[in-house]
């Protein structure tokens, strides 16, 4: 069965720097998500993206983060000038297209990213 | 905004047995879909049963089913013949029909006793 793919597993960066996270979605699937879970804490939305596009973003997704589909499989999530409190399991999911029926989000294992 | 609570944040089963696990949501919408998912120590989200909210009939996936009551905002999840390999955390989540972001519960830690 296709998954969603995630690299890498566990990322440890400095404060300050920028880290980037990638993804590989499940190939005919055209929504892609970040999601990010703080330890102890629920999962919570950041972006979703279609057609090359921001389509939904939270609070949570402010200036400090992008996202970016650079070539045909790829799907990544930047994080700027990286905080302690970026700390948290990052999850990247996928979803065909049809909207207003019920598709699934089909989830990566995640990278678990650690600033220090 | 939609919130959705998980009341029990550890449960156990005997291994065969019956379990529940509880979720509340509270919404103002008529048009939402509703999940369960699993997240098993290798910590993939893996996608259990899903409900349209439009429809009355629960859903059922072999030893899961759902027990969806739209009056009162509940959806709860049933597992039967619990095995080993069903030990994960679970995650209730809520999606608006027009939109695509998930909200989650805060997940139930499930333990199943041989």
């Amino acid at each position: 069965e296709p998954e969603v793919t995630q690299t890498p597993s566990h990322q440890v960066t400095q404060m300050g720097q920028e880290v980037i996270l990638r993804c590989v979605p499940i190939s005919n699937h055209l929504y892609f998500y970040w999601y990010r879970q703080i330890l102890g804490q629920k999962v919570e939305f950041l972006v979703s993206f279609y057609n090359n596009e921001i389509s939904e973003k939270s609070e949570i997704f402010d200036d400090q983060f992008s996202v970016e589909r650079p070539d045909g499989s790829n799907f990544t999530l930047k994080i700027r000038s990286t905080k302690l409190e970026d700390s948290a399991m990052y999850f990247c999911a996928s979803s065909e297209v049809s909207r207003g029926s019920n598709q699934p989000q089909h989830f990566g294992d995640g990278t678990r990213l650690s600033i220090l | 905004a939609q919130t959705v609570t998980q009341s029990q944040p550890e449960m156990s089963v005997q291994e065969a047995e019956t379990v529940t696990l509880s979720c509340t949501y509270d919404t103002s919408e008529s048009d939402y879909y509703l999940f369960w998912y699993k997240q098993p120590p290798s910590r993939q989200m893996i996608l259990v049963i899903r409900q349209e909210a439009y429809k009355q009939q629960n859903a059922t996936e072999n030893r899961f089913s759902v027990n969806f009551q739209k009056a009162a905002k509940s959806f709860s999840l049933k597992i039967s013949d619990s095995q080993l390999g069903d030990a994960a955390m679970y995650f209730c989540a809520y999606r608006l029909g027009s939109a695509r972001q998930l909200t989650f519960g805060s997940g139930t830690q499930l333990t199943v006793l041989p």
